[in-house]
């Protein structure tokens, strides 16, 4: 299997502008995680799905930032409008629930995002 | 103050010495403990977990929980060069709902 894979793997745009993360799960994993990383806050939870169906979004810092998952095999995260401050690497991570291994999380290699 | 505290660093050691790794947290709920480690411009990769007090070890790596203390450790022995990494603890409750709480990171560098 290829991993999580998230893309673009840079992505920089000015404020105001929409942006789209993308991410494809590990084949078979039923929980999907968005995580944003950044020096100050360090690495917090936006949002997470379980079977497509999104669970909780209480990480998800404002209105702009929203997250759909249509099928088992991809979701997304939109910041619309972007502002400076969103500027972090966001990871998408993915994992098989069932029993206690729920805790082994897969990452991607990150999206790493610049507003300028 | 935040659920999990871990000192960022960074923190340098000779190749070959011990590095020893620690978190504190204040949520008694916690029951799985984690050591993720971040490569550069990687995403973080699980090393250890457990279940609990108590030990584990994975060869060269050793993961400590106390409960009674709040405070989890990662111990590394002969430390290598590849092991520079920046070393995240994390955990969570017992019900597989429960959010997965990160620490910050430490990095951490391995001088040859």
């Amino acid at each position: 299997d290829a991993g999580v894979i998230q893309s673009p793997r840079h992505e920089v745009t000015e404020m105001g502008q929409e942006v789209t993360l993308r991410c494809k799960p590990i084949s078979g994993h039923d929980y999907l995680f968005w995580y944003r990383q950044t020096m100050m806050r360090g690495l917090e939870l936006l949002i997470y799905f379980n079977n497509n169906v999104p669970i909780d979004d209480s990480g998800m810092p404002e209105d702009r930032f929203s997250a759909k998952m249509p099928n088992a095999s991809f979701s997304t995260l939109k910041i619309q409008p972007s502002e400076p401050r969103d500027s972090a690497v966001y990871f998408c991570a993915s994992s098989h629930g069932q029993g206690r291994a729920n805790e082994k999380l897969f990452f991607g290699s990150g999206t790493q995002l610049s507003v300028l | 103050q935040k659920e999990v505290e871990q000192d960022p660093g960074p923190l340098s050691v000779p190749e070959g010495a011990i590095v020893s790794l620690n978190c504190t947290y204040s949520n008694s709920a916690f029951q799985y403990f984690m050591w993720y480690r971040q490569y550069s411009r990687k995403g973080p990769e699980l090393l250890m977990y457990t279940y609990s007090s108590g030990n584990k070890e994975d060869g060269r790596f050793t993961a400590q929980v106390d409960k009674s203390s709040k405070y989890i450790s990662l111990f590394i022995r002969d430390s290598q060069p590849s092991d520079s990494a920046t070393y995240l603890c994390a955990m969570r409750g017992y019900s597989s709902a429960s959010k997965i709480i990160f620490g910050s990171g430490t990095r951490l560098s391995i001088r040859p």
